[in-house]
């Protein structure tokens, strides 16, 4: 079974700039999360979405949005970049079975964004 | 949210057995402890979980004491390889739904030839 994707792999862009940074969890997953990873903070959590629906949402302004879309793919998007939004940018995904069982997470290789 | 400490940093020769506790004073009655490995540039890699007791798998086992306000990693006959950030998670799902997790600092195991 295929893992986690993103794409693209590295991006650099531009102070003022947008991105859109896609993820494609692994087959038969319905839930697809998004974290931010720096050297400073750690991995942070920016939001999950189950059902095209986003279900929780982490401490970061909005200029930071999601959507998934019915074949459970995902996209984030980040509007006018700032250089501290220089980070790796992972995606993750479960199956959420809805059994109440702590969800395993598979997480893609991440994308590397890099604003100038 | 439960929160997590683990210790910053360990060092181990190849070969030897590694212990990386977390300490989790308020984890709930319905979280699952789970632990995830990290290597440079690549996405956390999912290790073990556990709720009471003992766990093992192929690469690693995990011990909870009964009042599970701590847990422990333990890496059998560590090699090169195994240099990484290990991280310590607690959480679960309520009633179906997600339960965002917070990923602590991590511990960085770094083994030594």
């Amino acid at each position: 079974k295929a893992g986690v994707t993103q794409t693209p792999r590295y991006l650099i862009k531009t102070r003022g700039q947008q991105v859109t940074l896609s993820c494609s969890p692994i087959s038969g997953h319905r839930s697809v999360s998004w974290y931010q990873q720096t050297p400073g903070q750690g991995l942070q959590f920016l939001f999950e979405y189950f059902s095209e629906t986003q279900r929780n949402k982490g401490n970061f302004p909005g200029r930071f949005s999601g959507r998934q879309f019915s074949n459970s793919r995902s996209e984030m998007n980040v509007s006018t970049l700032e250089l501290g939004d220089s980070a790796l940018y992972l995606c993750a995904s479960s199956l959420a079975s809805g059994q109440g069982v702590a969800e395993t997470q598979y997480f893609g290789p991440g994308t590397r964004l890099l604003v100038l | 949210l439960a929160k997590t400490t683990q210790p910053i940093s360990m060092d181990s020769y190849e070969g030897q057995e590694v212990n990386i506790t977390c300490s989790h004073n308020n984890i709930a009655t319905n979280d699952y402890i789970t632990w995830y490995q990290q290597f440079p540039s690549q996405g956390p890699r999912f290790i073990i979980q556990g709720y009471k007791t003992k766990v093992t798998n192929e690469v690693a086992s995990l011990f909870i004491p009964a009042d599970r306000k701590s847990s422990t990693l333990s890496l059998p006959r560590v090699s090169l390889s195994d240099t990484a950030v290990y991280y310590c998670l607690v959480g679960g799902s309520l009633s179906g739904g997600y339960q965002k997790v917070t990923f602590g600092t991590g511990t960085k195991l770094q083994v030594i030839p």
